[in-house]
């Protein structure tokens, strides 16, 4: 059982560089996400998708777009990367965003220098 | 902006111990509640999930909701080294026309054999 795969699993950018994270879930939920966890500020979201075809912003959208390519995929793209961008990405799923459990792949790491 | 808080820890109990980590939220209404356990370098896995004021077991695992003291608590009995973890607060909460999950930024758990 895959779950929730993400990939890249790490990455370095150089400042200004470009780059989309990959997200795929195999549960056939509806709701995705992005999050971002740095130390000392906990997990933060950046966007979300409640079903295909509609996006959201969350608490840290700036410097951010992402695609909801169909019900399974949910890309996160770094436009112009910044040194401020250096964090662990988690994407995740839920069936709905309704108060549901949030499943939650591996992690990305990315450092932009 | 709605708050989960937690205490950051370190909480460092002896093994065979209960360990007693705590959760406020500031979201009156909030419905549902979940506790993630989260490895260093892993992402978060859910270990309890909430919605009704009073106890929930799981085998070592109680959770413990008070929705009018706005308070969630994870009691782990017989505590294991293998249980040294960060452990991970999260209530659903609505802003505007959507709900998210909002985490806390966790409570370091070690057990000391």
């Amino acid at each position: 059982n895959a779950g929730v795969t993400q990939t890249p699993k790490f990455q370095v950018l150089k400042t200004g560089q470009s780059m989309t994270l990959q997200c795929a879930q195999d549960m056939n939920h509806n709701s995705m996400y992005w999050y971002r966890q740095d130390p000392g500020m906990g997990l933060r979201l950046i966007y979300y998708s409640a079903s295909e075809g509609t996006t959201d912003k969350g608490e840290v959208p700036n410097g951010y777009n992402v695609s909801r390519l169909n019900k399974r995929e949910f890309s996160l793209r770094l436009e112009s990367a910044a040194p401020s961008q250096t964090s662990v990405y988690f994407c995740a799923s839920s069936y709905s965003e309704e108060g549901n459990t949030i499943y939650f792949g591996e992690g990305s790491w990315l450092t932009v220098v | 902006q709605k708050e989960v808080e937690q205490n950051s820890g370190p909480l460092s109990v002896p093994e065979g111990a209960i360990a007693s980590l705590n959760c406020t939220y500031s979201d009156r209404v909030s419905q549902s509640f979940f506790w993630y356990r989260q490895y260093s370098g892993k992402s978060p896995e859910l270990i309890m999930s909430i919605y009704s004021n009073g106890d929930k077991e799981d085998g070592r695992f109680t959770a413990q909701l008070n929705k009018a003291s706005q308070y969630v608590s994870l009691l782990i009995r017989d505590s294991q080294p293998s249980d040294s973890a960060t452990y991970l607060c999260a209530v659903f909460s609505y802003g505007g026309s959507q709900g998210n999950l909002i985490f806390g930024k966790g409570t370091k758990l070690s057990v000391k054999p």
